[in-house]
């Protein structure tokens, strides 16, 4: 079946980098996303990367895909306090634009 | 630019209570869903539509029954409702002709059935 697996946790200091794993089942998967999820609201489109990529960089977020191993990451420069969220990976494993199946979600902390 | 709207915000039924949960978007997306948001579960599919008068059930549907009249609203119901249904549910819309596909949430209905 459809499964997308993200670690739970992850805490770094200010300035530093973060990067995030996931993996994921269905390598029909058009479209891997990252959404990002403050406290009390609801999930916004961080970045996504189209599947015959096997990067994408986005200011300072950088997006690896490595499609053999079903591995997806990312990689957040210069992390801010206010970066402190929650991360979801999501894929496509119908046709592009349907319904998303969601990792756990893996809950960033950021110390000052 | 209202995007995916849901009402009510917060909600609290007893046990065995009926209601419906609303979803409406202007954006003229086919596509629409309902998550459901449990501590350490991240979100699982409830029921999705690609478009009007089409549904399908995903992931964890039992207890919910959707309908979709019209390409604007997607409303999620609870026949009866259960403690096991108390979360936080996200109305989702999306169309297949985006670049990238990108999914619009609502900002979510917090439900406690007690």
């Amino acid at each position: 079946g459809e499964d997308v697996e993200q670690s739970l946790f992850l805490s770094v200091r200010e300035g530093d980098s973060s990067v995030i794993n996931c993996t994921y089942t269905d390598s029909s998967s058009t479209y891997l996303y990252w959404y990002k999820q403050e406290p009390g609201a609801g999930l916004q489109l961080l970045t996504y990367i189209f599947s015959n990529m096997d990067m994408k960089q986005d200011q300072r977020l950088t997006v690896l895909l490595n499609k053999k191993d079903k591995h997806l990451s990312l990689r957040i420069a210069d992390t801010q306090t206010g970066d402190s969220a929650i991360y979801f990976c999501a894929e496509t494993p119908r046709q592009a634009g349907t319904a998303l199946i969601f990792g756990k979600g893996t809950t960033l902390s950021v110390s000052s | 630019n209202a995007g995916v709207t849901q009402t009510p915000k917060f909600q609290v039924l007893k046990t065995g209570q009926s209601m419906t949960l609303q979803c409406a978007q202007d954006m003229n997306h086919e596509y629409m869903s309902w998550y459901r948001q449990d501590p350490g579960m991240g979100l699982r599919l409830i029921h999705y539509s690609v478009g009007a008068g089409i549904t399908d059930q995903g992931e964890v549907p039992n207890g919910y029954n959707v309908s979709r009249s019209t390409t604007e609203d997607f409303p999620l119901r609870l026949l009866s409702a259960a403690p096991s249904q108390t979360s936080v549910y996200f109305c989702a819309s999306s169309s297949p002709r985006g670049v990238n596909t990108e999914a619009f949430f609502g900002q979510g209905t917090r439900l406690t059935v007690v």
